[in-house]
């Protein structure tokens, strides 16, 4: 089944304490983004990647890292988590271009105390 | 942060009503213009991907027009069913942005009365 996972589903930490979200997807996308849902905002791109080893900024990417060292994943890092940072995450992926539909994960509540 | 408007915020309609929903978009340096159903407690689907000025798109009850000279998109549900209550999202990329930048407006949430 193509799919785009995304673990853990739920998480509460406390600030300070590095964490990681992974994300994984099983269609050979090269395009893949982290985005988050925030009540009243919709949702806000953080970083996207082109391919393994290109990633780039979107609009909120302070306090986030990523990587893609692998076409199938692209974990999105937080090194210093901080309470502004609680919020649902999502993962999405599409071929080649931001000009394909995306395929959503399903989605990581993330609750910083 | 480009400005992706969506209206109306939300929208409550009796079923078998027909409805439609406004996206408003940079007119300039345009790549492509998204629609999404994002159900409550499921991630978002995509809809439509439009790239091309009067483009139209159609999925059974659902349709799409796209302008890209004066910046607007409209989603169109004919006959609404309880099923179509969802918020429903677009989303722009465009050149000044950066061609693989996606920006959401915050969406249209309709609720469908049976």
């Amino acid at each position: 089944e193509a799919q785009v996972t995304q673990n853990p589903r739920y998480l509460i930490t406390v600030t300070g304490k590095k964490l990681t979200v992974t994300c994984s997807q099983n269609m050979n996308h090269e395009y893949m983004s982290w985005y988050r849902q925030d009540p009243g905002l919709g949702l806000r791109q953080i970083y996207y990647s082109m391919n393994v080893e290109v990633t780039d900024k979107g609009d909120v990417p302070e306090g986030y890292k990523v990587s893609r060292k692998e076409k199938r994943n692209f974990p999105l890092i937080l090194e210093s988590p901080s309470p502004n940072q609680t919020s649902l995450y999502f993962c999405a992926s599409s071929t080649r271009l931001a000009s394909y539909e995306q395929y959503f994960g399903p989605g990581t509540r993330l609750t910083v105390t | 942060i480009l400005n992706v408007e969506q209206s109306p915020q939300s929208l409550h309609v009796q079923e078998g009503d027909s409805t439609n929903f406004t996206c408003s978009f940079p007119s300039s340096n345009f790549y492509a213009l998204h629609w999404y159903r994002w159900e409550t407690a499921k991630s978002p689907e995509a809809l439509f991907v439009m790239t091309l000025n009067g483009d139209e798109k159609k999925k059974g009850r659902i349709s799409a027009t796209l302008n890209t000279k004066e910046g607007y998109s409209y989603l169109y549900i004919k006959g609404s069913q309880p099923e179509d209550s969802a918020t429903y999202l677009c989303a722009f990329s465009g050149d000044s942005g950066g061609y693989q930048k996606v920006t959401f407006g915050t969406g249209t949430k309709l609720q469908v009365i049976p």
